[in-house]
């Protein structure tokens, strides 16, 4: 399975600034995605980053909040805007293989601590 | 409805038994199942995947679909204390979107 680097690990911010983190994969991919997994929760897709194309977003999740790049196979990236202390969560970008019904592998996530 | 289903526990086992996992999906169309364990403070890590009816198996663990009853399990032999976890269930459902269940906690207790 594909090698998925993602940074930072961990952060803590302000309230109000915002934070990029980073997905880089070793291998070619269509297909990247963004979860959001707070605390004692399951994951939560936040948006769907495939490369040429504007992300799709999940209801519930705007593109002023969280605006995605996908400028090639191998990278994206997911900015929280305007933190406040309910964005504090895990943040969690995957992928999937190109063949159908493929599963979906993680990155480390990036846990953020919103003060 | 949620799409899937997991009895969020939690699941305590003593060490050497063996833990049932078990996972309900409502989408009949959906074809791919996978299960997922997540330590705390990790990422979710794929440890199975399932696509056709019957038992898979892989090492200490085995995945059980059946398409019929929309319902999917993970059985743990001899269960150990390092496989305490959170273990997420996924299906791919017929519009290609993936959808995780809330997760069942499992504690093996030495």
């Amino acid at each position: 399975s594909a090698v998925i680097s993602q940074k930072p690990s961990r952060d803590i911010c302000q309230r109000g600034t915002s934070l990029t983190i980073q997905c880089q994969v070793d291998s070619q991919v269509t297909m990247m995605f963004w979860y959001r997994q707070q605390p004692g929760q399951s994951l939560t897709l936040i948006a769907t980053a495939n490369q040429g194309s504007e992300a799709t977003y999940e209801s519930g999740f705007v593109i002023d909040k969280f605006p995605i790049s996908r400028p090639n196979l191998t990278f994206s990236t997911l900015t929280v805007s305007n933190m406040s202390p309910e964005d504090s969560s895990i943040y969690l970008c995957s992928v999937e293989g190109d063949s159908g019904g493929q599963p979906q592998h993680f990155g480390d996530g990036t846990r953020l601590s919103i003060l | 409805q949620k799409e899937v289903e997991q009895n969020s526990g939690p699941l305590s086992v003593p060490e050497g038994a063996i833990a049932s996992l078990n996972c309900t999906y409502s989408d009949r169309g959906s074809q791919s199942f996978f299960w997922y364990r997540q330590y705390s403070g990790k990422s979710p890590e794929l440890i199975m995947f399932i696509y056709s009816n019957g038992d898979k198996e892989d090492g200490r663990f085995t995945a059980q679909l059946n398409k019929a009853s929309q319902y999917v399990s993970l059985l743990i032999r001899d269960s150990q204390p390092s496989d305490s976890a959170t273990y997420l269930c996924a299906v791919r459902g017929t519009g290609n979107q993936f959808y995780f269940g809330t997760g069942t906690s499992l504690t093996v207790i030495p």
